[in-house]
C-alpha cells in the first residue's frame, strides 16, 4: 500500500483568497487522483493529474478554479482559488495501488471557507 | 449512465447483532469493486477488492460478496469499533478511467 501524506490537514480561510494543498506519495506513481468530499456527501473526482502532462479535469471542475502541478512522480498540488463558502470541503489526495487498481487516499485537508 | 447506490443510509446495530450493507451498481464496464471504511475527519481505508461475481473476501469481522448488480458487506457480530462510514467504489472501463463512489452507509454499533 502507498503511504500519502498531506498538508494542511486543516484550514480555514478568508472568501476570494487562494490555498493549496500538497501531497506527497511515498513511492513514485504514474497517476494521482484529486477528490472533493462536501459535508455528508461521497467522494467527487475533481482532476486525474499525470506527471508531465495537463491534468485531466472532470466535468463541473475547471482548471482557473483548481490549478493543479504535478512536477515528478511522487508529488502533486491541488489550489483552490477565489474561494467562497461553497467550496468548504475535504479534498482528498489519492492513487492507485500496484496490485489490483485500489485507491489509497491521503487523510484529507478540511477546507474551511468564511 | 454509471451508478452506484448504498443502502441504507444509515445503519444502528446492537453490539453483536450481525448485518449486511448493500451497494447496487450499474456500470457499461466493470473493472473492479472496491470496498472502504471511513472514519470522521480522515481518509478513506481500503478493505477489499471484488472483480467477477460469486467472488468473496473476508478480514476479521467483514466478509464482502460480489453478483452481477450488487456487492453486499456482511458485519458479524459487529463491535463498537466497526463503527464507521462504509463507501463502495466501482472502476468502470466506459471511456475514461474513472471510479464512482456511492454516498456510502454510516454505521453505528451501540456497546
Amino acid at each position: 500500500s502507498a503511504v500519502i501524506s498531506q498538508k494542511p490537514s486543516r484550514d480555514i480561510c478568508q472568501r476570494g483568497t487562494s490555498l493549496t494543498i500538497q501531497c506527497q506519495v511515498d513511492s513514485q506513481v504514474t497517476m494521482m487522483f484529486w477528490y472533493r468530499q462536501q459535508p455528508g456527501q461521497s467522494l467527487t473526482l475533481i482532476a486525474t493529474a499525470n506527471q508531465g502532462s495537463e491534468a485531466t479535469y472532470e466535468s463541473g471542475f475547471v482548471i482557473d478554479k483548481f490549478p493543479i502541478s504535478r512536477p515528478n512522480l511522487t508529488f502533486s498540488t491541488l489550489t483552490v482559488s477565489n474561494m467562497s463558502p461553497e467550496d468548504s470541503s475535504i479534498y482528498l489526495c489519492s492513487v492507485e495501488g500496484h496490485v489490483g487498481g485500489e485507491l489509497f487516499f491521503g487523510e484529507g485537508s478540511r477546507l474551511t471557507v468564511l | 449512465e454509471d451508478q452506484v447506490t448504498q443502502s441504507p443510509e444509515a445503519l444502528r446495530l446492537q453490539e453483536g447483532e450481525s448485518s449486511s450493507l448493500n451497494c447496487s451498481y450499474t456500470v457499461s464496464g466493470l473493472r473492479g469493486l472496491f470496498w472502504y471504511r471511513q472514519d470522521p475527519g480522515k481518509g478513506p481505508e481500503f478493505l477489499f477488492t471484488l472483480y467477477s461475481a460469486g467472488e468473496e473476501k473476508e478480514k476479521e469481522r467483514l466478509k464482502a460478496t460480489l453478483t452481477k448488480k450488487e456487492s453486499f458487506l456482511h458485519i458479524t457480530a459487529p463491535k463498537p469499533e466497526d463503527s464507521a462510514t462504509y463507501l463502495c467504489a466501482v472502476h468502470v472501463t466506459s471511456g475514461t478511467y474513472k471510479y464512482i463512489f456511492g454516498t456510502g452507509t454510516r454505521l453505528k454499533v451501540l456497546a
